[in-house]
């Protein structure tokens, strides 16, 4: 059953901790993106990357970091150094040349 | 830089109204163009995309939408909502061939179909 996974669900975490939050997907696709979905804001993005050991800031990168090793997996660390990190994270994947991306359900992080 | 305006926060509707969400974009050349929809506690899933072609798009449930380049508009209807239609609904568009290859989302709309 092919489609993107993300976990965890939820995740709580301390001030002042670095956190992993994982997207794979066995879709075989190139690129992946991670968004972060706030209330009244949308979804705005915060890395992307077109292919494996590649990857682009997007509009919200400060405080975020990612690694692309391997096709299927796209981690996002939420830094200390993030300000406000309480928030939805999506991560998805692109199909084909018009850039129809496919979404994982997300994980809901709050810091406490 | 491109953007995505969504005018409409928060619509409520009785079962069987018409709808017609507002999307426009600011971008002067070719799009591609998309409505997603997240469902309570569900995936962001696709609704309908326009690439080329027919402007008037249809797409999954009933919806369409069309595109009127002259108006930088893609607006979502559907004739009669349905109260599993309460969801929120994003617009996005993206710019085929820029440098950074990215969709673009509008802010959402929250709709509440009251039974």
């Amino acid at each position: 059953d092919g489609g993107i996974t993300q976990s965890p669900k939820y995740l709580f975490r301390k001030e002042g901790q670095n956190v992993t939050l994982s997207c794979e997907q066995n879709l075989n696709h190139d690129a992946m993106y991670w968004y972060r979905q706030d209330p009244g804001q949308g979804l705005r993005l915060i890395y992307y990357s077109q292919i494996v050991n590649d990857f682009q800031k997007g509009d919200i990168a400060e405080g975020y970091s990612v690694s692309r090793e391997k096709k299927e997996s796209f981690p996002l660390t939420v830094t200390s150094a993030q300000k406000n990190p309480t928030a939805f994270y999506l991560c998805a994947s692109k199909a084909g040349a018009h850039n129809e991306q496919f979404f994982g359900p997300g994980t809901r992080l709050t810091v406490l | 830089a491109q953007s995505v305006s969504q005018h409409n926060h928060h619509v409520i509707l009785s079962e069987a109204a018409s709808l017609e969400l507002g999307c426009n974009y600011s971008y002067g050349g070719t799009v591609n163009l998309f409505w997603y929809v997240q469902y309570p506690g569900q995936h962001l899933q696709l609704l309908l995309k326009y690439f080329s072609g027919d402007p008037l798009v249809k797409g999954i449930k009933g919806f369409e939408a069309e595109f009127i380049k002259s108006k930088f508009s893609f607006n979502l209807r559907k004739p009669s909502v349905q109260w599993s239609d309460t969801a929120e609904y994003f617009c996005a568009v993206n710019a085929p061939g820029g440098a950074t290859n990215k969709l673009i989302f509008g802010t959402g709309t929250l709709l509440a179909v009251q039974p």
